[in-house]
């Protein structure tokens, strides 16, 4: 499976300000998502990060609030903007894994997440 | 996003016992289903999935899969303390829909 390394793995940050995560993949990968993770909460998917064009987010996530960068295949960055303390969540890179290329089946893995507070 | 339901927890099970976890989903055409398992802390970790109707058995894990009622179940034999996390089931849709749905998740504790 692929190797994934997100960074920070935590902050602290003042409301108001911004913060960018980012997402290293050891191989080259079609499909680059994020995900928040609320306290105690399952995982939503904020946007499919796309390479070369602009990121697709799901309903109740905008551009403004979260920029997603993705230059290459094994690069991607989310941005937290204009940050509140309901921002405050493990934010969580994941990339689809084909293993097999033969294979139609794919396995999502994740980075180690970036747990953000908010202040 | 597709609605994924799991059994509510938490769940209690004796060391050497079965646990058993439930899942059900809302759309008919998922195709892929995966169990992962989460630590208090750390992030989830791919245990099993299943892309077909029945079983599929992995070591002490074994995922059942029902697509007629869009139901899929993890079992785990032999229940350990390391065992002790959070299990969330997640499901994809059709061939080209990549993105995941994932449960609510079970909190599984199991005592010595």
């Amino acid at each position: 499976s692929a190797v994934i390394s997100q960074k920070p793995s935590r902050d602290i940050c003042q409301r108001g300000t911004s913060l960018t995560i980012q997402c290293q993949v050891d191989s080259q990968v079609t499909m680059m998502f994020w995900y928040r993770q609320q306290p105690g909460q399952s995982l939503t998917l904020i946007a499919t990060a796309n390479q070369g064009s602009e990121a697709t987010y799901e309903s109740g996530f905008v551009i403004d609030k979260f920029p997603i960068s993705r230059p290459n295949l094994t690069f991607s960055t989310l941005t937290v903007s204009n940050m509140s303390p309901e921002d405050s969540s493990i934010y969580l890179c994941s990339v689809e894994d084909p293993g097999d290329s033969l294979s139609q089946n794919t396995e999502a893995f994740f980075g180690q997440g970036t747990r953000l507070t908010v202040v | 996003q597709k609605e994924v339901e799991q059994n509510s927890g938490p769940l209690s099970v004796p060391e050497g016992a079965i646990a058993s976890l439930n899942c059900t989903y809302s759309d008919r055409v998922s195709q892929s289903f995966f169990w992962y398992r989460q630590y208090s802390g750390k992030s989830p970790e791919l245990i099993m999935s299943i892309y077909s109707n029945g079983d599929k058995e992995d070591g002490r894990f074994t995922a059942q899969l029902n697509k007629a009622s869009q139901y899929v179940s993890l079992l785990i034999r032999d229940s350990q303390p390391s065992d002790s996390a959070t299990y969330l089931c997640a499901v994809n849709g059709a061939s080209n829909d990549y993105k995941l749905s994932f449960g609510a998740g079970t909190t599984v504790t199991v005592r010595a």
